[in-house]
């Protein structure tokens, strides 16, 4: 089956700093979803990205669906970015979603 | 619009217990699918539904069981329960099964 990597585990950045995450996948998809999820365990949608670019406020996102991998992008990071950052899509014809083990981000003040 | 309900938001059971979860998802959306998450064993899909029907389960035993109103909420059953299947049980409603998928705030379930 699909399988999704994502990179680096663990992220320790000062506020202010930017940040690129990345998520990797072993198959063709149909969509591609970022997700946060904070501290009390709520999945926050972030993007819905198949491919292309997208951006929303200090957050974009791209996917290049050709060369299977999606980037995240945080710019100016706040200390209300920390969590956990995970990637996750749907593999062909199959109503569920495959999870990349996520990457943990902590922004230090 | 008002987002995806779960409840309750936590839960302690003892082991052999059994255990209901529900979830009412964003009004409109057919689709809810039930994922378990765990600190070693990550997110896992449990199982999806659709006007009432189950179309994808995922590979966890017989006595996780779920099931699907005519209203599009959901309740997902833990019968006979095992330490292990303590958990964050999230739930998750898309308009159609290929549309982006939109998350409750999760029950924690504890079993002693």
């Amino acid at each position: 089956g699909i399988q999704v990597e994502q990179s680096p585990p663990d992220l320790i950045l000062q506020e202010g700093a930017n940040s690129t995450l990345r998520c990797n996948f072993s198959d063709s998809v149909n969509n591609l979803q970022w997700f946060h999820q904070n501290p009390w365990g709520q999945l926050i949608n972030l993007f819905y990205i198949p491919s292309g670019t997208k951006q929303n406020g200090r957050l974009s996102a791209t996917t290049v669906a050709t060369e299977r991998y999606s980037l995240l992008y945080i710019s100016s990071s706040q200390t209300t970015d920390s969590g956990v950052y995970f990637c996750a899509v749907p593999p062909p014809s199959n109503y569920q979603l495959i999870w990349g083990a996520g990457t943990k981000l902590i922004i230090k003040p | 619009k008002a987002g995806v309900t779960q409840t309750p938001r936590y839960l302690i059971k003892t082991r052999g217990q059994q255990v209901t979860l529900s979830c009412s998802p964003i009004s409109g959306h057919r689709s809810v699918s039930w994922y378990q998450q765990t600190p070693g064993q990550g997110l896992q899909f449990l199982f999806e539904y659709f006007s009432e029907t189950q179309r994808n389960k995922g590979n966890f035993p017989g006595r996780f069981s779920g099931r699907q109103f005519s209203n599009s909420r959901s309740e997902m059953n833990v019968s006979t329960l095992e330490l292990g299947d303590s958990a964050l049980y999230l739930c998750a409603s898309s308009l159609r099964e290929t549309s982006e998928q939109f998350f409750g705030p999760g029950t924690r379930l504890t079993v002693l």
